[in-house]
């Protein structure tokens, strides 16, 4: 199993300020991946960010507006940039050790 | 792409038997989650099964799934409150070598006494 920390775990920020969140993961682990969750609704893929690589982002997420980094195989940022409103949502941080993918405690985002 | 569907809300009653079902597109589906995710917290993984089994049991919790139907189930026997949570069903196959799950929108269990 993996555990993972993620912060901050909540922030409530303005419209046009970015925010990064910061995911630490307790073993080394090489599929890191970032998830959007809105409410009432399933989760959404960012992006993969595997270490020594640039981040591969789905289809309707630019790395303009989520910038990732991926430092090392315990870390990584997802930046949330030039907020809006609609940009509210839990972000979480997950990893995948063999066939087992495990989940951060999420980062709640309110913009205003 | 693939789908991943759930009934949205299930109710029971304190120490009966919950199944939450669920179904899904993708017929080169390998591994099938089950995940349960408490208000204010991450999704935990409960349990997940390798597409060639057709039962799963790990203390309460039964997966069921029918690769023919597309139908997998999670059963928990004794209800408690504190299984009250939104449990989401998930699907990997290796479509580009990932196995990145899809994930369906989540059933909320909601327990009462």
């Amino acid at each position: 199993s993996a555990v993972i920390s993620q912060k901050p775990s909540r922030d409530i920020c303005q419209r046009g300020t970015s925010l990064t969140i910061q995911c630490q993961v307790d073993s080394q682990v090489t599929m890191m991946f970032w998830y959007r969750q809105q409410p009432g609704q399933s989760l959404t893929l960012i992006a993969t960010a595997n270490q020594g690589s640039e981040a591969t982002y789905e289809s309707g997420f630019v790395i303009d507006k989520f910038p990732i980094s991926r430092p090392n195989l315990t870390f990584s940022t997802l930046t949330v940039s030039n907020m809006s409103p609609e940009d509210s949502s839990i972000y979480l941080c997950s990893v995948r050790t063999g066939h087992e993918q495990y989940f951060g405690p999420g980062t709640r985002l309110t913009v205003t | 792409g693939e789908d991943v569907e759930q009934s949205l809300f299930l109710s029971v009653r304190e120490g009966d038997s919950s199944v939450i079902n669920c179904t899904y597109t993708d017929s080169s589906s390998t591994y099938l989650y089950w995940y349960k995710q408490e208000p204010g917290a991450g999704l935990q993984l409960l349990t997940y099964i390798f597409s060639n089994m057709d039962m799963k049991q790990d203390q309460r919790l039964t997966v069921l799934l029918n690769k023919k139907d597309k139908h997998l189930s999670l059963r928990i026997a004794d209800t408690q409150t504190g299984d009250s949570a939104i449990y989401f069903c998930a699907e990997s196959s290796p479509s580009g070598g990932s196995y990145i799950p899809t994930f369906g929108r989540g059933t909320s269990l909601i327990v009462h006494p």
